[in-house]
This record gives C-alpha cells, sequence and structure tokens, in this order.
C-alpha cells in the first residue's frame, strides 16, 4: 500500500521559516495537500492541488511538489502557527495522510 | 457557508454498532462526495471511506471493508457512518468531510466513539 513519511516534529523560531517535508514513491505524479490541527480541533486544509491557497489562509503558507517529496513552507512563521501538520494524497486504493508533523514555535 | 455537523458522542460496548451522522449545509449535497476520516488519541488522521451523495455509491479503505457501510438522506443533506462489530481500537473521533476536488474542505466538528465494556 501507499505510503507518505512526515519528519514527527519542527521546530521553528517566530519570524523565520518552517520547512515539513512528505515524501513517497513518485509523490509528484500525484496531487498533495495539506492540513493543520490544532489541538482539540478539526483539521483545516491549508494547501490544496500541490500549491493553492483555500480562502482565509494567509500568504505565509505555501506548496510545492516534486519527485517523491512535497513541501509545505511556513514564512514568517507566527505563534499562532504552531499544530500538527499532514499531508495527504490520493492513490489506488483511496486517501493516505502521511503521519503527522508537529511543529513548534520557539 | 459551507457546514457539516455531526451527531453527539457515544458510548459502546464491544461487539456493537455505532451510527454517526453528518448533516450539510450552505450547498447542494448531492454535488460533493462525503468522506469519513477516523483519529485516535494523540494519532494521526486515518481514512475510512467515501460516498456519493448523488449516487449513493461508496469506496471503503480495505481495512474496514465488511466493517463500515456509509450512507445518505437526501431529503435532509444528511451522510451516515456505521461501523459494526466495534471494539477497544476502535475509539477514536470520526470526522466527515467534503470538497469539490482531491482534498476536504471543510470537516465537521468530529464525533468522539468510545468503545468500552
Amino acid at each position: 500500500s501507499y505510503e507518505l513519511t512526515q519528519p514527527p516534529s519542527v521546530s521553528v523560531s517566530p519570524g523565520q521559516t518552517a520547512s515539513i517535508t512528505c515524501s513517497g514513491d513518485k509523490l509528484g505524479d500525484k496531487y498533495a495537500c495539506w492540513y493543520q490541527q490544532k489541538p482539540g480541533q478539526s483539521p483545516v486544509l491549508v494547501i490544496y492541488q500541490d500549491s493553492k491557497r483555500p480562502s482565509g489562509i494567509p500568504e505565509r503558507f505555501s506548496g510545492s511538489n516534486s519527485g517523491n517529496t512535497a513541501t509545505l513552507t511556513i514564512s514568517g512563521t507566527q505563534a499562532m502557527d504552531e499544530a500538527d501538520y499532514y499531508c495527504q494524497a490520493w492513490d489506488s486504493g483511496g486517501v493516505v495522510f502521511g503521519g503527522g508533523t508537529k511543529l513548534t514555535v520557539l | 457557508q459551507v457546514q457539516l455537523v455531526q451527531s453527539g458522542a457515544e458510548v459502546k460496548k464491544p461487539g456493537a454498532s455505532v451510527k454517526v451522522s453528518c448533516k450539510a449545509s450552505g450547498y447542494t449535497f448531492t454535488s460533493y462526495d462525503i468522506n469519513w476520516v477516523r483519529q485516535a488519541t494523540g494519532q494521526g488522521l486515518e481514512w475510512m471511506g467515501w460516498m456519493n451523495p448523488n449516487s449513493g455509491n461508496t469506496g471503503y479503505a480495505q481495512k474496514f471493508q465488511g466493517r463500515v457501510t456509509m450512507t445518505r438522506n437526501t431529503s435532509i443533506s444528511t451522510a451516515y457512518m456505521e461501523l459494526s462489530s466495534l471494539r477497544s481500537e476502535d475509539t477514536a473521533v470520526y470526522y466527515c468531510a467534503t470538497g469539490s476536488g482531491n482534498w476536504f474542505d471543510p470537516w465537521g466538528q468530529g464525533t468522539l466513539v468510545t468503545v468500552s465494556s
């Protein structure tokens, strides 16, 4: 079955750039999207179709996808961006989520 | 605005079934698939399957085949997910989610299902 691999944790200082990776076999041939989930809340879509931002998502969130890796980049990271982030793609067997990355802003 | 409102928390005994509802508003219910995703406490997201509210067609993750049933009532814009033969490992928050493409936006508020004897 298809798998997506994310680092368990990423740390970043306020105002700096955070990058969260998501790896999967030929992931660049699929569309990837990203969700943000804060404690006790439902996931929120922050990037879809590799690099598009839904309405209401700040411009500091961006995405890319090439080869075997999709990347979520948060520029000028703010304390409010501290959350869990999940990548997602579709495979022949259905939807696949990455294991999630806890972003710590310190 | 597009909104999905789910039914309340459930406590079930092992071996029982649970049926969670997801009421849609703010859009034409039959236009977009409804997906179900669950999350055990402190764990990641796990996709369970999808349903097309227009046709009723479904697709289930292999892990849940034979135990999950997704249905809908178009007259009240509501989707349902029923999981049978519950075991303690099924204790989780269950989410419904929709979207116009291969992504989920928005998600419901989640329904906690606790399986305990």
